[in-house]
């Protein structure tokens, strides 16, 4: 098994343009986590999938941040217009079940810098 | 709000065993208590998962007393390998984790 993939890895981009990241979760899993983390904030959830069903958005920062997931193998996370404060960490994880407690398994993440 | 508290550092040597108490006086009733580790450059990894006693996989052992307003995840005989960061959570009143700063543990030779 793979595990949880994510691309890019890295991003740099400038203030303004539109950012797209990309997860796929392990085949077979039900649920889909996509988390953010910085130095001050640390590790935030940002929307949480069940069955391809966004179940909960609260997490996402503002309307500027927009995260779809058209089949169970696949999800992105969008960011338009990217600005300098969206630089971070964006890890997506997957879960076998729909329990928020059940274990999660994290991607490596993709560092988004935006200049 | 469940929220927990756990040190912000620990230094450890080599051979050590290592605890980390994580305080959540709020526990729900039905709530689990779950650790992650994260290594620098790479996602957090689930290590273990308890509710009340003791729980034992190959990597970590998880001790929650009664009242389970605490919990201590031990790490018997740490090597460098264990320099990380220790998450512990506790669902937020059945809604999602929040992962507060952890534990940075730092293990020296």
């Amino acid at each position: 098994d793979a595990g949880v993939i994510q691309s890019p890895r890295h991003e740099v981009t400038e203030m303004g343009q539109e950012v797209t990241l990309r997860c796929k979760p392990i085949s077979g899993h039900n649920s889909l986590f996509w988390y953010r983390q910085t130095m001050m904030r640390g590790l935030e959830l940002l929307i949480y999938f069940n069955n391809n069903v966004p179940i909960d958005d609260s997490g996402m920062p503002e309307d500027r941040f927009s995260a779809k997931m058209p089949n169970a193998s696949f999800s992105t996370l969008k960011i338009q217009p990217s600005e300098p404060r969206d630089s971070a960490v964006y890890f997506c994880a997957s879960s076998p079940t729909s329990g928020r407690e059940d274990e999660q398994f994290f991607g490596p993440g993709t560092r988004l810098t935006v200049l | 709000l469940a929220k927990t508290t756990q040190p912000i550092s620990m230094d450890s040597y080599e051979g050590q065993e290592v605890n980390i108490t994580c305080s959540h006086n709020n526990i729900a009733t039905n709530d689990y208590i779950t650790w992650y580790q994260q290594f620098p450059s790479q996602g957090p990894r689930f290590i273990i998962q308890g509710y009340k006693t003791k729980v034992t996989n190959e990597v970590a052992s998880l001790f929650i007393p009664a009242d389970r307003k605490s919990s201590t995840l031990s790490l018997p005989r740490v090597s460098l390998s264990d320099t990380a960061v220790y998450y512990c959570l506790v669902p937020n009143y059945g809604q999602n984790f929040v992962f507060g700063p952890g534990t940075r543990l730092s293990v020296l030779p």
